[in-house]
């Protein structure tokens, strides 16, 4: 069974940082590109990052680049997003998805993770 | 990126059929045949239910079909049913490896 779980979330003052981590199960992660989409609470969905499954390409969305990183460890089956400088408006569940093509972004998603940041 | 725009809600009766419209420009939905629909209950993550504009993931009901014109793609959901009622995301790619989603729509079933 595919499984993601994502895990490193919580309260957080703003210009502080968190380190996301997504553990995955039931496939061969190097086989995959990933993809980060964040929800703000009671917003809709938002496109963070796209990592290759060699990590050879990654982009992120205007809004994170020079914040934002992630990188992964194929051999401990585990993607990651560093999260730096965050702001108020970083607040939301973070979910790690499979990327299978331009067409279909977020194939399998994990449960998701709850960043607040707040003072 | 500007996100997609979507309506706020639609509605419909078991049974019947209902559209959810995703618009978007020139340098997303207009350029490429890569618009995916997702569906979210509350307290869960999304779920695949359109990809590559007109196909569907295994597993989805052929009640889903979807659809684009121009800058503009649709989602219509057959034969409304009552575990329809959920939020939907339409996403586009909108060019090296960048990618949009719409504004969410919350179906009703009446």
């Amino acid at each position: 069974e595919v499984q993601l779980v994502e895990s490193g979330g919580g309260l957080v003052q703003p210009g502080g940082s968190l380190r996301l981590s997504c553990a995955v199960s039931g496939f061969t992660l190097s086989t995959y590109s990933m993809i980060w989409v964040r929800q703000a609470p009671g917003k809709g969905l938002d496109w963070l990052s796209y990592i290759s499954s060699s990590s050879a390409t990654i982009f992120y969305a205007d809004s994170v680049k020079g914040r934002f990183t992630v990188s992964r460890d194929n051999a401990k089956n585990s993607l990651f997003l560093q999260l730096n400088s965050l702001r108020a408006d970083d607040t939301g569940v973070y979910y790690c998805a499979t990327y299978v093509g331009r067409g279909r972004p977020g194939d399998f998603w994990g449960q998701g993770t709850l960043v607040t940041v707040s003072s | 990126q500007s996100a997609l725009t979507q309506p706020r809600s639609v509605s419909g009766s078991p049974g019947q059929s209902v559209t959810i419209s995703c618009t978007g420009t020139s340098s997303d939905v207009g350029s490429y045949d890569y618009v995916s629909w997702y569906q979210q209950h509350p307290g869960k993550a999304p779920n695949p239910m359109i990809y590559d504009v007109t196909k569907r993931p295994s597993g989805v009901p052929d009640r889903f079909s979807g659809s684009k014109s121009g800058n503009t793609a649709s989602l219509t959901i057959s034969g409304l049913q009552a575990e329809d009622e959920a939020d939907y995301y339409c996403c586009s790619f909108a060019g090296t490896y960048t990618w949009v989603f719409g504004t969410g729509t919350k179906v009703t079933v009446l």
